[in-house]
């Protein structure tokens, strides 16, 4: 089955700086790659996503970049801000492939410093 | 209006009982999951719903069952409940996993099972 990665587990940055957080897959079967937020106490929010026939796609401050071959991809936000701290997880699936649901990395805590 | 939601919102309980947590979408999506999320906040997939055509995720206890009465529900049920299964239980939804463009899940508010 599908094995997701990602690093690192905790990010502190001072606002305004940029954030990378960073993940690698191991079916190369998988396409569909999104990204959730998750605040304490709260449910995972769909941030962005991309799919396989995508090198990358950017939403204002956040952008995904994915390289197929080397099987990884990234999240990148610009510019941060306080309410950007929360818990970050990538994931990856391969809908219709006969697995079921998103396989999950373990999440990063990212951390903005004021 | 909620897209995806779940009752109990908190559930304390005893070693041994059986429990059940309900799951509603008013999306219309055609495919349900449920995810459990431990201590470590590791979010775990444990079942996905489609259309009658259960998938079950190999590591999950058999203690563990969901019932779907209608396309819009997908409850799960627990019985025997054990220590290890206290977590935060999330269900699912996506409009068709089968369609590419239509795979993007949207999750509940979340059920923390506390067994004691």
């Amino acid at each position: 089955g599908e094995n997701v990665e990602q690093h690192p587990s905790t990010l502190s940055v001072q606002e305004g700086d940029s954030a990378v957080i960073k993940c690698t897959y191991s079916d190369s079967a998988s396409n569909y790659f999104p990204w959730y937020k998750q605040e304490l106490g709260k449910r995972p929010q769909l941030i962005i996503d991309i799919r396989s026939n995508v090198g990358e796609k950017k939403d204002q401050r956040i952008a995904v970049t994915l390289n197929k071959t080397a099987k990884h991809f990234s999240l990148h936000i610009t510019e941060t801000q306080p309410e950007d701290s929360a818990v970050y997880f990538c994931a990856a699936s391969d809908p219709g492939g006969g697995a079921d649901g998103l396989t999950f990395g373990k999440g990063t805590h990212l951390i903005i410093q004021p | 209006d909620t897209a995806v939601s779940q009752t109990p919102k908190y559930l304390v309980t005893q070693m041994g009982n059986d429990k059940s947590i309900k799951c509603e979408q008013n999306l219309g999506h055609d495919t349900m999951y449920w995810y459990k999320q431990d201590s470590k906040k590791f979010l775990k997939i444990m079942f996905s719903y489609n259309n009658k055509e259960l998938i079950i995720n190999e590591t999950v206890p058999n203690r563990f069952s969901p019932k779907s009465p209608d396309k819009a529900h997908l409850n799960l049920h627990i019985n025997s409940l054990e220590l290890g299964d206290s977590a935060v239980y999330f269900c699912a939804s996506s409009q068709d996993r089968w369609e590419r463009g239509e795979e993007t899940q949207y999750f509940g508010p979340g059920t923390r099972l506390l067994v004691l």
